[in-house]
C-alpha cells in the first residue's frame, strides 16, 4: 500500500504570497493531521481532521487554515507568507480508532520544504 | 499541557554497541500514547515503537525497545547494536486523547561511528 503523500516537494514564495500545500493519507485512514517543522526544532501541530471535520488546532494564527475532503485527502493553505512560516511541513495520517486515538500510530508523508523570501 | 523533554541534543555511539536516547514527558491525563520517530536527513518522520499509558510491558520492535517508567514519567528509546544507518535525529512524542494531537520534543541527533 502506499503510503502517505504529499505535493510539492519544495516550494519557494514571497512575502504576502499564499500558499495551497496537498496531502493524501494512507487508504483507509480517514484522519490527517499538518504539523510545521522548523529547522533545530521538533514538529508543532497545527491542524487535525477527521472525517471532513476540524477535531483540534494548534497555536498558529488565522492566515492558516485547512480542509479534508470526502476522499479524505487534505489541503493546507496559508495566506500573507511570512519569512518565519519558512519551514518543513509535514502530514500525517491515522486510523483514529473512535475511543483509542491516542494509541494510534501518525504515519508521515516526506513533507513539503516551503521557502519564503 | 503536555510537554516532552530530550534533554541529549546529540549523542555519539559506536557501531555495533547499544544507546539510550532519554525522554521525559508531562500531561495530566492519564490516557495517552508515547511514540518514537527517526528522521534521516531527508525530512521524512519515520514510525519506530509505540507504548500506551497503560500498557503493563515495555514495547520492543526488533532492535528497538521502549524502557517506559511511568511513575518517573520516562520513555526511553535504547537502540542494540547500532549500525551506520542509525545516524539521524530521533524524536519522542505524546499523543493525547480528545484531539489526537502530537506533542514532539525537540529532538536528540544520534551519530554512529564505524
Amino acid at each position: 500500500d502506499a503510503g502517505v503523500t504529499q505535493s510539492p516537494t519544495h516550494l519557494i514564495k514571497t512575502r504576502g504570497q499564499h500558499v495551497t500545500l496537498r496531502c493524501s493519507p494512507i487508504s483507509g485512514h480517514k484522519s490527517v493531521s499538518w504539523y510545521q517543522q522548523v529547522l533545530g526544532q521538533g514538529p508543532q501541530f497545527i491542524f487535525q481532521y477527521y472525517e471532513k471535520e476540524e477535531r483540534g488546532r494548534g497555536n498558529f494564527p488565522d492566515r492558516f487554515s485547512a480542509r479534508q475532503f470526502p476522499n479524505y485527502s487534505s489541503e493546507l493553505n496559508v495566506n500573507a507568507l511570512l519569512l518565519g512560516d519558512s519551514a518543513l511541513y509535514l502530514c500525517a495520517s491515522s486510523l483514529d480508532r473512535p475511543g483509542t486515538i491516542y494509541t494510534d500510530t501518525q504515519y508521515f508523508g516526506p513533507g513539503t520544504r516551503l521557502t519564503v523570501l | 499541557a503536555q510537554k516532552i523533554t530530550q534533554t541529549q541534543p546529540g549523542m555519539f555511539v559506536q557501531e555495533k554497541e547499544a544507546v539510550t536516547l532519554d525522554c521525559t514527558y508531562d500531561t495530566s491525563d492519564p490516557s495517552y500514547g508515547l511514540f518514537w520517530y527517526k528522521q534521516p536527513s531527508s525530512g521524512e518522520m519515520i514510525f519506530l515503537i509505540y507504548q500506551g499509558s497503560y500498557d503493563q510491558q515495555n514495547a520492543t520492535e526488533g532492535r528497538y525497545s521502549l524502557n517506559f517508567q511511568k511513575a518517573r514519567k520516562s520513555a526511553n528509546l535504547v537502540i542494540s547494536a547500532s549500525q551506520l544507518g542509525d545516524s539521524a535525529m530521533y524524536f519522542c512524542a505524546m499523543r493525547e486523547a480528545p484531539t489526537g494531537k502530537s506533542t514532539f520534543g525537540d529532538g536528540t541527533t544520534l551519530t554512529v561511528k564505524p
